[in-house]
């Protein structure tokens, strides 16, 4: 079954505005970690926040910020101030502690900042 | 720079081409991982080290064999494969592997082209 869901295949959002996109995630396992990745076209998967499940404020990360709603088990990715930079496929990800502790990924969702 | 090396970037083989590609860590992990990345596909997770030893192998022929030798370094021997298996092959690590819930380090992806 799929653990990690993103509903938003692709996104557009004009250069210096906001953008959201979101992660919906299933699990049992009380202790686990959410991460968000960005992977530019060169293929490189660069980390840019993490949400553990006891942490009770939101990360942030520069302009990253990650919205947790523990009890919708969602955890979406908000990017301020977008840059043309920016434009990318975002992934979200989780790790269990009592599962098998493996890093899984979901579908992704390519973003494009437009100038 | 994540601290994590794969060589070569990118690979063109033919069908019955015997390969390798190779990862480095220069982080001092324990865990080290090989993911495969297909078009329109989430990444899937191939194979698992833990203190240099095989803790998972999610079904994946055996056309793929890795090679753990030390803590720093991993390999995927490929053989015979087949033009499905093209796609972007990230190495990464972690710290360690159980109770962790830390991120993932990844290298840049070798381009696996399978002709």
């Amino acid at each position: 079954a799929q653990k990690i869901t993103q509903t938003q295949p692709g996104m557009f959002v004009q250069e210096k505005e906001a953008v959201t996109l979101d992660c919906t995630y299933d699990t049992s396992d009380p202790s686990y970690g959410l991460f968000w990745y960005k992977q530019p076209s060169s293929g490189e998967m660069i980390f840019l926040i993490y949400q553990g499940s006891y942490d009770q404020q939101n990360a942030t990360e520069g302009r990253y910020s990650l919205n947790f709603q523990k009890a919708r088990k969602s955890a979406n990715l908000v990017i301020s101030a977008s840059q043309l930079g920016d434009s990318a496929m975002y992934f979200c990800a989780m790790r269990e502690v009592l599962w098998d502790n493996d890093m899984r990924f979901g579908a992704g969702t390519r973003l494009t900042v437009k100038p | 720079e994540t601290g994590v090396t794969q060589t070569p970037r990118h690979l063109v083989m033919g069908m019955t081409n015997k390969k390798s590609l190779k990862c480095e860590q220069h982080l001092g992990h324990n865990a080290m991982y090989w993911y495969k990345q297909s078009a329109k596909k989430p990444l899937e997770l191939m194979f698992v080290y833990s203190l240099e030893e095989r803790v998972e192998n999610n079904s994946v022929p055996s056309r793929f064999s890795p090679e753990c030798p030390n803590s720093s370094h991993l390999f995927l021997h490929l053989h015979t494969l087949q033009p499905e298996d093209s796609a972007l092959y990230l190495c990464a690590s972690s710290q360690g592997r159980g109770q962790d819930t830390g991120e993932l380090f990844f290298g840049e992806g070798s381009r696996l082209t399978v002709l």
